[in-house]
C-alpha cells in the first residue's frame, strides 16, 4: 500500500539536544513538506522540497533543518536553536506543487522536549 | 491578513443531520485550489475534497460537498447525514497559482473547526 510513514509516533528529548524526525513516502511524489501544529491551531509550514537535493524555507524555518537526498525521504532535524520545539509534526507529499494536487499526510510525530 | 478564515471554533450536530462548516478565503490570484481536510483525534490529516477556482460545478465526494461561491470568496463544506465518526477537526486550506516556484505553491491552512456529532 502506498503512503507516508513517520517515526516514531511519540518522541521525548531533553532540552539542548538535536532530534531528527523521519518521513518516508512510496507514492513517487516529487514534492514533500514539513508542518508544525500547536494545540488548537492550524498547520504552519516549516520546509518544503520540490525535487531531490532542493528545499526551501517555509514560514517558520528557524531552528529546523532538512535534507532531501532521496526522492522517498525528507527527514527533519529539530535543533537546540528552536525555542519551543514541543509540538505535533506532520510530513506531507504531493505529486507536484501545482495548485490542483492534494497533499497526503503521514500520521505525525508528537515531540515533547523537557 | 489572514488568507483562510474559519469563523466557527466548534460546532455540534445531531447524528443523521446535515452540517455546514464555513470557510472564507482571500487571494488576488485568479488560479487557486481549495481543499478540506479532516483531522481525527489520532492526528492524521485526511483529504476530503478539492475545488479548483476555474471549476464550474461544486465538488462532491460521497457525503461531502463544497458550496463554492467565488464572488463571495467562500468555500463551505457540507456534510450530509452526519455520523458519529465525523467528529473531528476540519481544516480548510488554499493553494495559490498553477505554476512552480516561490511560496505560491504552498498550502495555507485555516485554524479549523471542531465538529462534534451527538447521538
Amino acid at each position: 500500500d502506498g503512503g507516508i510513514t513517520q517515526s516514531p509516533k511519540y518522541l521525548f528529548r531533553k532540552e539542548g539536544q538535536n532530534v531528527t524526525l523521519s518521513c518516508e513516502q512510496n507514492l513517487n511524489h516529487d514534492a514533500m513538506y514539513w508542518y508544525r501544529q500547536d494545540p488548537g491551531q492550524g498547520l504552519r509550514l516549516i520546509y518544503y522540497s520540490q525535487i531531490v537535493n532542493d528545499f526551501q524555507k517555509g514560514d517558520i524555518a528557524e531552528g529546523y533543518s532538512v535534507s532531501r537526498e532521496k526522492k522517498e525521504s525528507f527527514p527533519l532535524t529539530v535543533t537546540s536553536a528552536q525555542k519551543n520545539p514541543t509540538a505535533f509534526y506532520l510530513c506531507a507529499s504531493s505529486l507536484t506543487r501545482l495548485a490542483y494536487y492534494e497533499q497526503y499526510f503521514g500520521p505525525g510525530t508528537r515531540l515533547t522536549v523537557t | 491578513a489572514q488568507k483562510i478564515t474559519q469563523t466557527q471554533p466548534g460546532m455540534f450536530v445531531q447524528e443523521k443531520e446535515a452540517v455546514t462548516l464555513d470557510c472564507t478565503y482571500d487571494t488576488s490570484d485568479p488560479s487557486y485550489g481549495l481543499f478540506w481536510y479532516k483531522q481525527p483525534s489520532s492526528g492524521e490529516m485526511i483529504f476530503l475534497i478539492y475545488q479548483g477556482s476555474y471549476d464550474q460545478q461544486n465538488a462532491t465526494e460521497g457525503r461531502y460537498s463544497l458550496n463554492f461561491q467565488k464572488a463571495r470568496k467562500s468555500a463551505n463544506l457540507v456534510i450530509s447525514a452526519s455520523q458519529l465518526g465525523d467528529s473531528a477537526m476540519y481544516f480548510c486550506a488554499m493553494r495559490e497559482g498553477r505554476e512552480y516556484g516561490g511560496s505560491q505553491g504552498n498550502l495555507i491552512f485555516g485554524k479549523g473547526t471542531k465538529l462534534s456529532v451527538k447521538p
